[in-house]
C-alpha cells in the first residue's frame, strides 16, 4: 500500500530534550516536505526536500533541522524543543512540486512542556 | 499578504443538502494548482480534489466539485448531497509553479480552514 508513515503518532516531552519525528514514504517520491498545524493558521511548511542531500528552508524553520540522506526517509529533528514548538506536525511525499499532489503522513502530534 | 483565504470559520448543513465552502487565492504565477483537503477529527488529510490553472472544465471527484472562476481567484468547493461523515475541517490549498530551487518550490499553501458540521 502506497503510504507516508511518521512516528511516533504522540509525544509529550520536556524543553530541551532533543528529540526526532521520523518520515518515510514507499512511493518513489522524490519531493518531501514537513508541515506544522496550528489552530487559526492552518498548515505553514517547515522545510522541504526535493531530492536526496537537497534540502532547504520553508517558511517557519527556526528550532528544527531535517536531513535526507536516503530517498524514502526525511527525518525531523528538534535540537532543543521548547513549549512554541508544541503542535501537529505532518510529513509529505509527492513526485515532485507543482502539478502534484501531495500524500500526507496520519500526523504526529507533539507537545512540549 | 495571504495568499490563501478561506472566510467561513465554520458552516453548518444539513443531510442530503449542498453546501459550498469558499476560497480565494492570490498568485501572480500563471501555472498553479489548487487543492482541497479534508481532515476529520482523527486528523489525517484526505485529499479531495485538484484544479489546474490551465484546467478548462471545473473539476469533479464523485459528491466534490470545484467551482474555479479563475479571474475572481476563487475555488470554491461544493460538497453535494452532504452526509454525516462529511463533518471535518476542509482546507483550501495552492501549489504555484515557480522556479525550481526558489523558496517557494513545491510548497503547499494553506487557508486557515472551514469547519463543517451535517447535522442529520
Amino acid at each position: 500500500e502506497a503510504q507516508v508513515t511518521q512516528n511516533p503518532r504522540y509525544l509529550i516531552t520536556v524543553t530541551g530534550k532533543k528529540l526526532t519525528v521520523t518520515c518515510s514514504q514507499n512511493m518513489n517520491h522524490e519531493y518531501m516536505s514537513w508541515y506544522r498545524q496550528d489552530p487559526g493558521l492552518g498548515l505553514r511548511q517547515i522545510y522541504y526536500s526535493m531530492n536526496v542531500e537537497v534540502t532547504d528552508k520553508g517558511d517557519v524553520p527556526e528550532g528544527y533541522k531535517v536531513s535526507r540522506k536516503e530517498k524514502r526517509n526525511f527525518p525531523l529533528i528538534l535540537e532543543s524543543p521548547s513549549p512554541n514548538q508544541t503542535s501537529l506536525y505532518f510529513c509529505a511525499s509527492s513526485l515532485g512540486g507543482f502539478p502534484y499532489e501531495q500524500y500526507f503522513g496520519p500526523g504526529t502530534r507533539l507537545t512540549v512542556t | 499578504a495571504q495568499k490563501i483565504t478561506q472566510t467561513q470559520p465554520g458552516m453548518f448543513v444539513q443531510e442530503k443538502e449542498a453546501v459550498t465552502l469558499d476560497c480565494t487565492y492570490d498568485t501572480s504565477d500563471p501555472s498553479y494548482g489548487l487543492f482541497w483537503y479534508k481532515q476529520p477529527s482523527s486528523g489525517e488529510m484526505i485529499f479531495l480534489i485538484y484544479q489546474g490553472s490551465y484546467d478548462q472544465q471545473n473539476a469533479t471527484e464523485g459528491r466534490y466539485s470545484l467551482n474555479f472562476q479563475k479571474a475572481r481567484k476563487s475555488a470554491n468547493l461544493v460538497i453535494s448531497a452532504s452526509q454525516l461523515g462529511d463533518s471535518a475541517m476542509y482546507f483550501c490549498a495552492m501549489r504555484e509553479g515557480g522556479d525550481a530551487g526558489g523558496t517557494s518550490y513545491g510548497k503547499l499553501t494553506f487557508g486557515q480552514g472551514t469547519i463543517l458540521t451535517v447535522h442529520p
